[in-house]
């Protein structure tokens, strides 16, 4: 079975500050991983994705993340945030032959303060 | 390019009733997937549609059942209504080949 682990619940960063957040997966083999961010009352939108290769992943709006398979994690981080980037964000696994049923974690939710 | 869309945005339901949601997919993609996500939580995979066909099933009872029309439409059909099932409900499109899929924003459902 796969699962997602986020440990951070909630971060306060402040605007022009980087923020990183961490994301643990269960998988026996090596996953797809994906972020998503979703902003009050709106449905998922997608950073990025990791099928394979380069394990740093550029994606939308600033965003990185970067697999490591030795820690199995996937963390998503962003150099400096702006007041926009305040939302949850969601880190998501799948198994790569389940046609991308996602599992995804908690969410962390991200307050940017001025 | 039509994004997904869901409806109702918004309902109120009694325990014990029914209640039906509907998802239109984005052009071209032809699977569909279901989510529900509780307050305070990330989405629950419930099933997947392709072609018309189910192809997969997270841990959700029987009550819950799905459809995938011809055009790729969708409906979430939930029958005799538990307080539980307040939640988001999320549909997303995909095709099966590119690993993106794309969320609606979502119907909300209170059971009372």
């Amino acid at each position: 079975a796969q699962s997602v682990t986020q440990p951070d619940i909630h971060i306060t960063v402040s605007e022009g500050a980087s923020l990183e957040l961490r994301c643990n997966y269960s998988y026996g083999a090596t996953p797809y991983l994906f972020w998503y961010v979703q902003s009050p009352g709106q449905g998922l939108q997608l950073l990025l994705k990791y099928f394979s290769g380069d394990t740093l992943v550029q994606g939308i709006k600033g965003f990185e993340a970067e697999f490591k398979r030795s820690q199995s994690s996937f963390n998503l981080r962003k150099p400096s945030v702006h007041w926009s980037d305040a939302a949850e964000y969601f880190c998501a696994v799948a198994g790569r032959f389940n046609d991308y049923k996602l599992s995804f974690g908690a969410g962390t939710t991200v307050t940017v303060r001025a | 390019e039509t994004g997904v869309t869901q409806s109702p945005t918004h309902l109120i339901k009694t325990r014990g009733q029914q209640v039906t949601l509907r998802c239109s997919s984005q052009s071209g993609h032809n699977t569909v997937s279901w989510y529900q996500q509780a307050l305070g939580q990330g989405p629950q995979f419930i099933f997947q549609y392709y072609r018309e066909e189910e192809n997969g099933r997270g841990n959700f009872p029987p009550r819950f059942s799905g459809l995938q029309f011809p055009n790729y439409s969708s409906e979430l059909n939930v029958n005799a209504l538990e307080l539980d099932d307040s939640a988001l409900y999320l549909c997303a499109s995909s095709t099966r080949e590119s690993g993106e899929l794309f969320f609606g924003e979502g119907s909300r459902l209170t059971v009372l």
